[in-house]
């Protein structure tokens, strides 16, 4: 069974750093593109990044510089650092994994709110 | 950067009526379109990939179609638990954009 679980959410200061993690079961991290998507409080979804199984990365205009994606395959885990965080950064963020041309599977989200 | 738009915002029908969305690109995303659907406190589920594709599990009901920048999601007779956001999405160049959504409630 597929499963995505995220983890690290919390409360940080603007300008404050953090590092979501996302534990992947049933399949291979390596084998798959991998996204983070992240959705503010009553707001519509905004796609953050993605790194594709050859290892390529790539990001939405607002967190490019700031935030970096990456993987561990010993762990079978997605990463996602976010620095130098603006409140407008506060949102649930999501790991999915994708497929073809959708995303199947996403985790059950993890909140991180910035503020002083 | 593709700028998606769907119409309508909000969409008001009753059980049983037909729904028609349409996601709208600022250029040609080819067949590079997914169609979800989310619920209050959940992830969003992926209904259509590639425009036309039903994902895995999803009902008859819910059809996609299009290609270049004019997309539809039908959903040809609306069950309660159909009563959702629908977000499209697209892939281009290997980056990624969502549309707005499209509330679908009850009249």
């Amino acid at each position: 069974e597929v499963q995505l679980v995220e983890s690290g959410g919390g409360l940080v200061q603007p300008g404050g750093s953090l590092r979501l993690s996302c534990a992947a079961s049933g399949f291979t991290v390596s084998s798959n593109y991998m996204s983070w998507v992240r959705q503010a409080p009553g707001k519509g979804l905004e796609w953050v990044s993605v790194i594709y199984s050859g290892g390529s990365t790539y990001y939405a205009d607002s967190v490019k510089g700031r935030f970096t994606i990456s993987r561990d395959n010993s762990k079978n885990t997605l990463y996602l650092q976010m620095n130098s965080l603006r409140a407008e950064d506060t949102a649930v963020y999501y790991c999915a994994r994708g497929v073809g041309g959708g995303t199947d599977y996403w985790g059950q989200g993890t909140l991180v709110t910035v503020s002083s | 950067e593709i700028v998606l738009t769907q119409s309508p915002a909000t969409l008001s029908l009753s059980p049983g009526e037909r729904a028609t969305l349409s996601c709208r690109a600022s250029q040609s995303v080819s067949s590079y379109l997914a169609w979800y659907q989310q619920k209050p406190g959940q992830a969003p589920r992926l209904l259509i990939y590639d425009a036309s594709n039903r994902a895995t599990g999803i009902p008859a009901r819910f059809s996609g179609s299009g290609s270049g920048t004019d997309f539809t999601l039908t959903i040809s007779s609306l069950e309660p638990e159909d009563f959702a956001v629908y977000y499209c999405q697209q892939r281009s160049n290997r980056i990624f954009t969502f549309g707005p959504g499209t509330k679908v409630d009850i009249k």
